[in-house]
């Protein structure tokens, strides 16, 4: 089973237009992130959240907004497409709290035209 | 805020050799993880480091945390074709709570026969 899934894996598409990525995690965790990986491989934290509750917005435009149903899930959805959106978006999931090992989802390949 | 920074940004050894990656911390360390991703797939959680001094290994692979917690080292020794990815060293951002990781920019490693 795998712990941390994401849809879909890859997901092109054209500027201006909206999608939505999806994540959920099979491990009971509290918490669940969405990272950023960009063309140069620098990986960086957009959102937290812990128990259905955004924890840690980091600067991220308006455009993107995580929605959590449930602790198992944490989906992003992206308005208006830019070019500069393209990236590799990554899901993972932890136990709450500090020194908690994060586990992460295979990542979501996006690319904007 | 806290910054990683690793070397060697790439590395290419010959299958066999041993190899060592760096990952320096501009603040102390509460956290510090090491994590392999190769492409199209999502980070794999190698190992967990927290207090100064300590050492873990798994199969081939060492890692330690100086003892200022301010340091990390990752070791392979005798590398081998499946060693090959990119190296990533994380750190929890806050020292308690909720805490997503910074990330190094990671280290490329190809091993070749």
């Amino acid at each position: 089973d795998t712990a941390v899934s994401q849809t879909p894996k890859y997901l092109v598409t054209q500027m201006g237009n909206d999608k939505s990525i999806k994540c959920e995690q099979n491990l009971g965790h509290d918490t669940m992130y969405w990272y950023k990986q960009d063309s140069k491989k620098f990986l960086k934290i957009m959102f937290s959240y812990n128990n259905k509750e955004l924890i840690i917005n980091e600067t991220v435009p308006n455009r993107f907004s995580p929605k959590s149903p449930d602790k198992a899930h944490l989906n992003l959805h992206i308005n208006s497409l830019e070019l500069g959106d393209s990236a590799v978006y990554f899901c993972a999931s932890s136990l709450a709290g500090g020194g908690e090992t994060q586990y992460f989802g295979p990542g979501t390949r996006l690319l904007v035209l | 805020s806290q910054e990683l920074e690793q070397s060697p940004q790439s590395l290419i050894v010959q299958e066999g050799k041993n190899l060592t990656i760096n990952c320096t911390s501009s603040k102390t360390l509460y956290g510090l993880y090491w994590y392999k991703q190769k492409y199209g797939e999502g980070l794999i959680f190698l190992m967990m480091l927290q207090k100064g001094g300590e050492e873990k290994s798994h199969e081939k692979i060492t890692a330690k945390l100086d003892e200022k917690k301010q340091q990390s080292s990752l070791h392979i020794t005798a590398s081998q074709p499946s060693h090959a990815g990119i190296y990533l060293c994380g750190a929890d951002s806050y020292s308690s709570g909720n805490t997503p990781l910074v990330f190094g920019k990671g280290t490329r490693l190809s091993v070749i026969a």
